[in-house]
C-alpha cells in the first residue's frame, strides 16, 4: 500500500516562515507535488519535484530527497491569504496521484 | 481560457439512488481524472480517462463508473449510493496524463447522501 505523512496543522504569524514536511512510502515514485486548497475550493498546483534538491517559485520553495523518501514545502513571508490546506502528492506511476491527508496552515495577524 | 468546470455544484441524494456528475476539462486538455475527497482528507484517486477509455483505476468498487466523450468531457456515475459516498468529487484535467504533467482541478461537486 501507500502512505504519505504530513502534519495536520501549523499556525504562524504574518511574515513568518513555515515548513511542511512530507514523508512517503509508495509502491512507485516518479515525483512529489504540492497542492494548495482554500476552504471548499479547488486544489491548485504549487510545485513538482522529480529530482533531489530545492525548487523555488516566488515565496514558495519545495525540496525533495528521494533516498530519504522525504520532501518539504517552505512558505516564506507568510500572508493572510496563505491560510489554506496544503497537500503533498506522490505520482506513483504514469497516471495516479496519491495525496496525503493535508496540513491546515493558519496565519495570524 | 476556461478552466476545469464541474456540474452540479451541490447534490443531495438518498441511499440506493444513482448519481451522475459532469466535468469539462481545461481547453486543450485530453485527460480527465476523478477524485473523491472526504471531509478533512486528501483527494483519493478514482480513475483516469484518456481517448474515451478508462486508463487506470484506484481502489473503488464497480459502483463507480465513468465515461469520456469525444470532446474530452467526462461523467462520473455512482450507483447504489451509500452514506459513505458523501464527499467532494473533484475532476482534474491534464494533457496526455504523463508522469510529469500538472493536473488542473475543478471546483468539485459536493455530494450529500442521506
Amino acid at each position: 500500500g501507500q502512505s504519505l505523512e504530513q502534519p495536520s496543522e501549523v499556525t504562524a504569524v504574518e511574515g513568518a516562515i513555515v515548513q511542511i514536511n512530507c514523508t512517503y512510502q509508495t509502491s512507485g515514485f516518479y515525483g512529489l507535488s504540492w497542492y494548495q486548497q482554500h476552504d471548499g475550493g479547488a486544489p491548485t498546483f504549487l510545485s513538482y519535484n522529480a529530482l533531489d534538491g530545492l525548487e523555488e517559485t516566488g515565496r514558495f520553495s519545495s525540496f525533495l530527497s528521494r533516498s530519504d523518501s522525504y520532501g518539504y514545502l517552505l512558505l516564506q513571508e507568510l500572508q493572510m491569504k496563505d491560510s489554506a490546506s496544503y497537500f503533498c502528492a506522490v505520482r506513483e506511476d504514469d497516471y495516479k496521484l496519491s495525496f496525503g491527508a493535508g496540513t491546515t496552515v493558519t496565519v495570524r495577524a | 481560457d476556461a478552466g476545469v468546470t464541474q456540474s452540479p455544484t451541490h447534490l443531495i441524494k438518498t441511499r440506493g439512488q444513482q448519481v451522475t456528475l459532469r466535468c469539462s476539462p481545461k481547453s486543450g486538455h485530453d485527460t480527465v481524472s476523478w477524485y473523491q475527497q472526504a471531509l478533512g482528507q486528501g483527494p483519493q484517486f478514482i480513475f483516469q480517462y484518456y481517448e474515451e477509455e478508462e486508463r487506470q483505476r484506484g481502489n473503488f468498487p464497480d459502483r463507480f463508473s465513468g465515461h469520456q466523450f469525444p470532446n474530452y468531457s467526462s461523467e462520473l456515475n455512482v450507483n447504489a449510493l451509500l452514506l459513505g459516498d458523501s464527499a467532494l468529487y473533484l475532476c482534474a484535467s491534464s494533457l496526455g496524463g504523463g508522469a510529469s504533467d500538472t493536473q488542473y482541478f475543478g471546483p468539485g461537486t459536493r455530494l450529500t447522501v442521506l
